[in-house]
């Protein structure tokens, strides 16, 4: 049981160059998030999916779009990088959407650097 | 709207003091609460939760009380040790906003 796993761990990019970030998990989890970490800002949520089918922005979504593959895999993509999206990037799921005591599981994140 | 306001860091303690990281929250409704730990490197680990009123939520020799009338879930230990150097984020549930993070270090 890996949890939940992301790739890369480590990526650096140039201004106006696209990436995906995958993010997937074996628990069977319903929903999934996407956050960035940034100094002193704490966690702040990019995207999540309630449930598969199903995408919501959150409070940070501008310069992301995400898919919700299937129940295992959301990913994250930057169409044209900005160097204001360098940070850590987070992703988590947790077993239902409207599950107010829920607890979320983290992946290991994703550094990145856009030059 | 829903809102969590974590105390600032860093706090820097010696081993075995008290420790008390101050969170307290704004929603509507009755979430639950958490707070989570952050190693160097990784994602967020739960510590532990609580989900209502009253609810004392305890893991490692932490603690924290789910005060309504003082919208409050400080965190506390006895006694840290070197090991709790970490960093701590209070979050709630129902709109899944984190706190801005407790960066603690504890010196022998």
């Amino acid at each position: 049981n890996a949890g939940v796993t992301q790739t890369p761990k480590f990526q650096v990019l140039k201004t106006g160059q696209s990436m995906t970030l995958q993010c997937a998990q074996d628990m069977n989890h319903n929903s999934m998030y996407w956050y960035r970490q940034d100094p002193g800002m704490g966690l702040r949520l990019i995207y999540y999916s309630a449930s598969e089918g199903t995408t919501d922005k959150g409070e940070v979504p501008n310069g992301y779009n995400v898919s919700r593959l299937n129940k295992r895999e959301f990913s994250l993509r930057l169409e044209s990088a900005a160097p204001s999206q360098t940070s850590v990037y987070f992703c988590a799921s947790r077993p239902f959407s409207g599950g107010a005591t829920d607890t979320q599981y983290f992946g290991p994140g994703t550094r990145l650097t856009v030059l | 709207g829903n809102s969590v306001t974590q105390m600032e860091g860093p706090v820097t303690l010696s081993e075995e003091a008290f420790l008390t990281i101050n969170c307290t929250y704004t929603a509507t409704g009755y979430p639950s609460l958490f707070w989570y730990v952050q190693y160097p490197g990784e994602g967020l680990q739960l510590l532990l939760k609580a989900t209502k009123a009253d609810d004392k939520g305890s893991n490692k020799g932490f603690e924290a009380t789910y005060r309504k009338e003082t919208t409050s879930f400080h965190l506390e230990k006895g006694s840290v040790q070197v090991s709790d150097s970490v960093v701590y984020f209070c979050a709630l549930s129902a709109t899944l906003y984190f706190g801005t993070g407790t960066s603690l270090t504890v010196i022998p």
